[in-house]
């Protein structure tokens, strides 16, 4: 059994457009959080959720807007994209978002912005 | 802020040779921290990790101490195999936000 799963692996859209990356988690857990990772393996959070309210919002731009429907799956809408965009994203969670906390990683999906 | 200081990559060993991937954050009061791995295609995952001073963390033959007094948690293993081939980060974890460092690329030649 997936512990976090994201659909779809690969996406490849032409700038301007809009799209969805989802995100799905069977741990049980209260946290979920949306990373992305650039061309040189930088990783930065972008959001998180506890059980479906918005804890951190990073600075990202207003045209990226994460929906947690329920608190096993967390949403991550782009729209116009650009090709700054291009970039791996991957969706995480944890037990309760504590610093103690291990995340628990998807296995990513690859944005390309031609 | 906080932040987490990494050493640069990539890392070219070969099979059975000793590592260390050195690794000091900037933090206020009592972090936690990390060692996560990515192997080739995939997330993350955690590799080991440390909840407070001289706690020793420990998986996979790997190991880090928390040093709270020179604010470091080195990763090393005592003879690293080829499928130890990835990319790993260091990490801090305070409150509800865990910064990742850069990452470190490590190569094992067989």
């Amino acid at each position: 059994d997936t512990a976090v799963s994201q659909t779809p692996k690969y996406l490849v859209t032409q700038m301007g457009n809009d799209k969805s990356i989802k995100c799905e988690q069977n741990l049980g857990h209260d946290t979920m959080y949306w990373y992305k990772q650039d061309s040189k393996k930088f990783l930065k959070i972008m959001f998180s959720y506890n059980n479906k309210e918005l804890i951190i919002n990073e600075t990202v731009p207003n045209r990226f807007s994460p929906k947690s429907p329920d608190k096993a799956h967390l949403n991550l809408h782009i729209n116009s994209l650009e090709l700054g965009d291009s970039a791996v994203y991957f969706c995480a969670s944890s037990h309760s978002g504590r610093g103690t906390d291990t995340q628990y990683f998807g296995p990513g999906t690859r944005l390309t912005v031609l | 802020g906080d932040s987490v200081t990494q050493m640069e990559g990539p890392v070219t060993l070969s099979e059975e040779a000793c590592l260390t991937i050195n690794c000091t954050y900037t933090a206020t009061g009592y972090p936690s921290l990390f060692w996560y791995v990515q192997y080739p295609g995939e997330g993350l995952q955690l590799l080991l990790k440390a909840t407070k001073a001289d706690d020793k963390g420990s998986n996979k033959g790997f190991e880090a101490t928390y040093r709270k007094e020179t604010t470091s948690f080195h990763l090393e293993k005592g003879s690293v195999q080829v499928s130890d081939s990835a990319v790993y980060f260091c990490a801090v974890n305070r409150d509800d936000k865990i910064i990742f460092g850069k990452g470190t690329r490590l190569h094992i030649l067989p």
